[in-house]
């Protein structure tokens, strides 16, 4: 199985610093069809997942241009530039490549 | 409005079966795999399943292959989640979510206890 590696556990950030996670995966995360299927969630508190960004980079519809996706291969980042109160929460990296498909244990971000 | 909604969550005891749906609208099913992920309280999230929109298809980690089954009804826009011989590790919210991860539901919450 694909280990998604996440760092760090948890964050603690003041409004409008910025931040970076880190996800590493155990294998190559590029597909046959050549695309990387590697994706980041954040779960508010209380409330379902939201997916953030797909194929390491693209940014879902109604996501704040704050948040970027970096990395290839086997080593991603995750960046919110100038956080906001709406962004504490659990961020989660999800591989999609391969079965079984695998989530990285989360970082909990807090708002100073 | 993309909307993806579970039931049949409860309390169950050890070895019982319980059946989950999954209704939803706002898109059009058919054209879409349809993904169940677990989260035990207080932990991270698990992948559970996977069919692919057709419903030929399905896959699962080997945590719950043999004792889940994922399906779908195309025509009436729900998928189910049929879990077997349930276990107390099995106790967690289970969400559904559409191709990709991109929508998911509220989730129902199983709970297996004796």
């Amino acid at each position: 199985d694909v280990v998604m590696t996440q760092t760090p556990p948890s964050l603690s950030v003041a409004i409008g610093q910025s931040v970076s996670i880190s996800c590493k995966s155990s294998q190559s995360l590029v597909a046959s069809d050549k695309n990387t299927y590697l994706n980041w969630l954040l779960q508010s508190p209380g409330r379902s997942p939201k997916r953030l960004i797909y194929q390491v980079s693209k940014l879902d519809s109604g996501v704040p241009d704050r948040f970027s996706g970096s990395g290839s291969e086997k080593d991603f980042t995750l960046k919110i530039s100038r956080v906001e109160a709406e962004d504490l929460g659990v961020y989660y990296c999800l591989q999609g490549t391969h079965l079984p498909l695998t989530f990285g244990s989360g970082t909990k971000l807090e708002i100073k | 409005e993309v909307q993806l909604v579970e039931s049949g969550g409860g309390l169950v005891q050890p070895g019982s079966p319980l059946k989950l749906s999954c209704a939803a609208s706002g898109f059009t099913f058919s054209s879409n795999w349809l993904n169940w992920i677990r989260q035990a309280p207080g932990k991270g999230l698990e992948w559970v399943a996977s069919i692919n929109p057709d419903g030929s298809s399905t896959y699962y980690p080997d945590t719950v292959k043999g004792r889940f089954v994922v399906s779908k009804d195309n025509a009436k826009n729900t998928g189910y989640l049929q879990m077997n011989n349930l276990r107390s590790e099995d106790t967690a919210m289970y969400y559904c979510a559409r191709t990709g991860f991109a929508y998911w539901g509220q989730g129902t919450l199983v709970t297996v206890s004796s």
